[in-house]
């Protein structure tokens, strides 16, 4: 059983750019949180997807969105990225017999310049 | 809308002594509780969670965690720590199985020799 995979690990960008992150779940998953962790803080919640829908979401602007495939995977897009994007993103996938236990993958280190 | 404070930022700890992270929530309604740890440039590991039954509850490493509902609060303890434990942990909560988690700010484990 692989767990959460998150590519890449590492990225580094310029303010305006867009940026597509991407996890894979956990085997038997179907739901899959993103999480934005800055220098310093505890992670906060972005949004969820469970089976390709969007099922809740945190206090971040549009321009956060996310996508879920039909095999559970998930990609997190930033558009017009600002400096203050800079962090720690996490994936977690959920689901299965112990559904309210949420995994977490190596997350994605973003750098904005 | 639940919240969780973590009252200790930093803990300095002598190896092989006893270690408490202290965890307060804030909810209305029924709740579980979770702890995290996360090592340096890496992502977020369950040590042990909180769903119902036995308040006190066992997870990885040697930790465990006692669940207070008059107190709102989750501590989490290790009777005697290792180098190894050096790392932040995190407390969250969350309302319903899967739903989004929501994290205190997180408190610094440093174990000295």
């Amino acid at each position: 059983e692989t767990g959460v995979t998150q590519s890449p690990t590492h990225l580094i960008k310029t303010r305006g750019q867009q940026v597509t992150l991407r996890c894979s779940s956990q085997s038997g998953h179907n739901t899959v949180s993103w999480y934005q962790q800055a220098l310093g803080q505890g992670p906060q919640f972005i949004f969820q997807y469970y089976r390709e829908e969007e099922n809740g979401r945190g206090n971040f602007p549009p321009r956060f969105s996310g996508l879920q495939f039909p095999n559970y995977s998930s990609e997190l897009n930033v558009n017009a990225l600002e400096l203050d994007d800079s962090a720690l993103y996490l994936c977690a996938s959920s689901g299965g017999g112990g559904g309210e236990t949420q995994y977490f993958g190596p997350g994605t280190r973003l750098l904005v310049l | 809308a639940q919240s969780v404070t973590q009252l200790d930022s930093q803990v300095p700890v002598f190896e092989e002594a006893p270690v408490e992270l202290r965890c307060n929530y804030s909810s209305s309604v029924s709740v579980y509780l979770f702890w995290y740890v996360q090592y340096p440039n890496q992502g977020l590991q369950l040590l042990l969670k909180y769903l119902s039954g036995s308040t006190l509850v066992k997870g990885i490493n040697g930790f465990e965690a006692e669940f207070n509902k008059s107190q709102t609060s989750f501590h989490l303890r290790k009777p005697s720590v290792h180098i190894s434990d050096t790392a932040e942990y995190f407390c969250a909560v969350t309302l319903a199985a899967g739903n989004k988690l929501t994290f205190g700010g997180g408190t610094r484990v440093l174990v000295k020799p």
